[in-house]
């Protein structure tokens, strides 16, 4: 099942701050985020784990928590560079207990604009 | 480091014709995947294989198939084209860490079916 982001847009000016979520109706065992530029191919920015790992990329950040089952991506003190459609996707867990890695379910996506 | 290569970056087609397209996987990645994308929507996972047999399959009809050559760069055929059809194909390339591994995108194939 597609995970569900919000917000659908985010509009900004350069220096402000931004939460992206992404919520899954299944359990999660990790994230993926990604952005995208118009007209090219999705930039892999970061994998969230299950057990709260936050990582970082620039001065972007994620956290994951696993119980509810939701990541959140947090842009601060954006750039112009930041502006894309971020997605966040979820590998395949088998049912033996295994992680397809090559099969991501993909997010509707959520549209950044960062004007000057 | 070369990234992920896709052939042709372009291409049109008329309803029915068949179209091949071409991945070349960044050096050392054993597993390729194939996503479908269509304009305002995420990528959709159509195919992937991992040392040349098919790992995983997504929800496709028979007219999308897909194969992996020794050398591990991949190739997404599609018969009987529709309409439908005209999107974004991705290609994307990982290497094997569990549940770390990260998928490297290719820039794509826009394919356009008139």
């Amino acid at each position: 099942q597609q995970p569900v982001q919000s917000p659908q847009a985010v509009i900004l000016r350069e220096g402000e701050d931004a939460v992206i979520n992404c919520s899954s109706s299944k359990a999660l065992y990790s994230v993926h985020w990604y952005r995208q530029k118009h007209g090219e191919a999705p930039v892999f920015l970061m994998i969230l784990l299950k057990g709260g790992e936050q990582k970082g990329h620039e001065k972007i950040s994620a956290s994951f928590n696993e119980k509810k089952q939701q990541s959140s991506l947090y842009l601060t003190a954006s750039q112009l560079s930041y502006s894309g459609t971020y997605f966040c996707g979820t590998p395949h867990e088998t049912s033996a207990g295994g992680t397809s890695y090559g099969k991501l379910t993909f997010g509707q996506g959520t549209i950044l604009t960062v004007h000057p | 480091d070369a990234g992920v290569t896709q052939s042709p970056t372009h291409l049109i087609k008329t309803r029915g014709q068949h179209v091949t397209l071409r991945c070349s996987p960044i050096s050392g990645h054993k597993s390729v995947s194939w996503y479908q994308q269509v304009l305002g929507q995420g990528p959709q996972f159509i195919f992937q294989y991992y040392e040349k047999e098919e790992r995983g399959r997504g929800n496709f009809p028979d007219r999308f198939s897909a194969r992996q050559f020794p050398n591990y760069s991949s190739e997404l055929n599609v018969n009987a084209l529709l309409l439908g059809d005209s999107a974004l194909y991705l290609c994307a390339s990982s290497e094997y860490r569990g549940r770390r591994s990260e998928a490297f995108f290719g820039q794509g194939t826009r394919l356009t079916v008139v």
